[in-house]
């Protein structure tokens, strides 16, 4: 499993825009990029996934270089309740037979009023 | 997520009990997979399942076992529970025919072990 690596905090306001990056320089050719959301007490929820250029959906934007050394994950104008811990992993498809997740400890992203 | 149920949700038990935590699923899937998570750190993969019967380790199955008897059921057991065991216990699924969107998680059992 590639091994990424992403700040360990950040605070932002509501109505603004949160970008976390996420480095991962070994990843392999073959591996997906995928972010997850978790709140205090809770499981991690789904939030995007992509492979390459830009994913776009209801929730966020995940960007990604041509080198796929790093990521993007953007939230669009932040609410007090997307103040959650966010996970940042690479790795192969679900649908793969060596599909495994490994979490780090993630960027706590801090929303205040 | 109310498709993955895990039974207890809370639960204290002493040092050297044997304690099951229970999973269930609704979703259909066919991968299965146990979590812990200590205070301020990520999730950590005790054991995986992809299928009624297949059991793989993950990165710290020590003082764990595991039984998936049907498709809608993931059980974890602490043989001997220790102080250290302490933690967030998470229940998830996938299906190994869909490409995105990963895993589902339960809601979390919350295991003390004094």
């Amino acid at each position: 499993l590639a091994k990424t690596t992403q700040p360990i905090s950040m605070d932002s306001y509501e109505g603004q825009e949160v970008n976390i990056t996420c480095s991962h320089n070994n990843i392999a050719t073959n591996d997906y990029i995928t972010w997850y959301q978790q709140f205090p007490s809770q499981g991690p929820r789904f939030i995007i996934q992509g492979y390459k250029t830009k994913v776009t959906n209801e929730v966020a934007s995940l960007f990604i270089p041509a080198d796929r050394k790093s990521s993007t994950l953007s939230l669009p104008r932040v609410s007090l309740s997307d103040t959650a811990v966010y996970y940042c992993l690479v790795g192969v498809l679900p649908s793969s037979n060596d599909y495994k997740l490994s979490f780090g400890a993630g960027t706590t992203v801090t929303v205040r009023a | 997520d109310a498709d993955v149920t895990q039974t207890p949700r809370n639960r204290i038990t002493k040092t050297g009990k044997r304690i099951m935590l229970e999973c269930s699923q609704t979703k259909g899937h066919d991968r299965m997979y146990w979590y812990r998570q200590d205070p301020g750190l990520g999730l950590r993969l005790i054991y995986y399942s992809f299928d009624v019967k297949d059991i793989n380790k993950g990165e710290i199955s020590d003082g764990y076992s595991v039984s998936r008897q049907a498709q809608a059921k993931f059980s974890l057991s602490l043989e001997s529970a220790i102080p250290n065991q302490t933690a967030l216990y998470f229940c998830a699924t996938s299906d190994g025919r869909a490409a995105y969107h990963g895993q589902f998680f339960g809601p979390g059992t919350r295991l003390t072990v004094l």
